[in-house]
């Protein structure tokens, strides 16, 4: 099985911050891999896939980069609706996996 | 406007079983791969299973930790998806999701998600 491993798994940051989160694979994955984004209490939100492309309605301050094994979701100017927690998941094959989360605080 | 609807989650005891259904709208319902998420809580995200559209013959896949005891199934004529659970355990314990994928290339990834369904298994 293909591994996922976020870093970090929570940070601290300003509104108006930019923010960066990365995603390793344990073997290479092509662009095959997506990003959420998940606020308490409620459904996941999908933000990228294809490692950088941006679902309908996504505002272009998410962007997502990288190939193969590593991946960066960077967030811009941070808003208070952004704070939430983000997960990226690979499905490139089976079994599909999530990483394990980046919580994003309020500093 | 795309709709997941979940529903039958509950209380069951271990060894019990549960089906769940999502109801789908907004969309050619069997023409999309469609897959099954959980979550414990407190946890992460979990993907437990999958089920092909109708030009791969609905064919199914799952996660280690689910399979041969839960079953992914449609019924086209509904619109709707299934997670029939059987010999559960504590650990199943978690809101189940359902989501909608899109094809990109050979692959295809989660673009709705349903807005959960809580399931216990507990004595």
């Amino acid at each position: 099985d293909i591994q996922m491993t976020q870093s970090p798994s929570s940070l601290s940051a300003s509104v108006g911050d930019r923010v960066a989160i990365t995603c390793r694979a344990s073997q290479g994955i092509g662009i095959y891999l997506a990003w959420f984004q998940q606020k308490p209490g409620k459904a996941p939100k999908s933000l990228i896939y294809a490692a950088s492309s941006l679902q309908s309605g996504v505002p272009s301050k998410f962007s997502g980069s990288g190939s193969g094994t590593d991946f960066t979701l960077t967030i811009s100017d941070l808003q208070p609706e952004d704070f939430a927690t983000y997960y990226c998941q690979h499905y490139h094959s089976y079994p599909l996996t999530f990483g394990g989360g980046t919580k994003v605080e309020i500093k | 406007e795309v709709q997941l609807v979940e529903s039958g989650g509950g209380l069951v005891q271990p060894g019990g079983s549960l089906r769940l259904s999502c109801a789908a709208s907004g969309f050619t319902f069997s023409d999309h791969y469609m897959d099954w998420v959980r979550q414990a809580p407190g946890k992460g995200l979990e993907w437990i299973g999958r089920t092909r559209n109708k030009a791969d013959h609905y064919t199914t896949e799952y996660a280690a930790s689910v399979k041969g005891r839960f079953t992914v199934s449609r019924d086209n004529s509904k619109n709707s998806l299934f997670l029939q659970m059987n010999s559960l355990k504590t650990e199943d314990t978690a809101v189940y999701y359902c989501a909608k994928t899109l094809r990109f290339e050979l692959h295809s990834y989660i673009d709705y998600w349903g807005q959960g369904t809580l399931v216990t298994v507990s004595s």
